[in-house]
């Protein structure tokens, strides 16, 4: 069964630019949910789509904005980038019952440098 | 608020010893779920191991092992037998149902030869 698929693995943009990061979860997994990990402020959750809505959101501004396909399959955006966007985005996917499948998988993470 | 605590940023262990590391966290909920992901260089985050808080019996994976102290709201990772391989950082992670995860600040594990 192939893991959390993210892409692109590595990106530099130019401050006010935008960025997509797509993510593709396990097979059956329903939920898709992001993470930013940055060396000041650690791993942080951005947002959470389970049947392509939104169900949970972290404390981050407008300009982070995400969906999710009829497949599972989700992309994060984030607008008029700026320098402190600069971090690892990693995507995680879980089955969402409820139960034991509550485990979060995550995949290897988008690294975006802003320059 | 749910938060995690890691109180050891960095340890160190020789290979084929044994070492814990340490987690707290602060919850006003029954039910919710408990991980410790591993992240190596690579920076792929890595299921360890998980609890659920309804379970009394401390999970176990291979060499890897917790003390869950339900009431005390401690959760450590006990590792067996370090290898070389499992020199990472490891994150604690506090999950209620259905909800995100909340991960402590990490512990750099160093494993020495």
């Amino acid at each position: 069964k192939a893991g959390v698929t993210q892409t692109p693995r590595y990106l530099i943009k130019t401050r006010g630019q935008q960025v997509t990061l797509s993510c593709s979860p396990i097979s059956g997994h329903r939920s898709v949910s992001w993470y930013q990990q940055t060396p000041g402020q650690g791993l942080q959750f951005l947002f959470e789509y389970f049947s392509e809505t939104q169900r949970n959101k972290g404390n981050f501004p407008g300009r982070f904005s995400g969906r999710q396909f009829s497949n599972s399959r989700s992309e994060m955006n984030v607008s008029t980038l700026e320098l402190g966007d600069s971090a690892l985005y990693l995507c995680a996917s879980s089955v969402a019952d409820g139960g034991s499948g509550n485990t979060i998988y995550f995949g290897e993470g988008s690294w975006l440098t802003v320059v | 608020a749910q938060t995690v605590t890691q109180s050891q940023p960095e340890m160190s262990v020789q290979e084929a010893e044994t070492v814990t590391l340490s987690c707290t966290y602060d919850t006003s909920e029954n039910n919710y779920y408990l991980f410790w992901y591993k992240q190596p260089p690579s920076r792929q985050m890595i299921l360890v191991i998980r609890q659920e808080a309804y379970k009394q019996q401390n999970a176990t994976e291979n060499r890897f092992s917790v003390n869950f102290q339900k009431a005390a709201k401690s959760f450590s990772l006990k590792i067996s037998d370090s290898q070389l391989g499992d020199t990472a950082m490891y994150f604690c992670a506090f999950m209620k149902q259905t909800d995100k995860l909340i991960f402590g600040t990490g512990t750099r594990l160093q494993v020495f030869p």
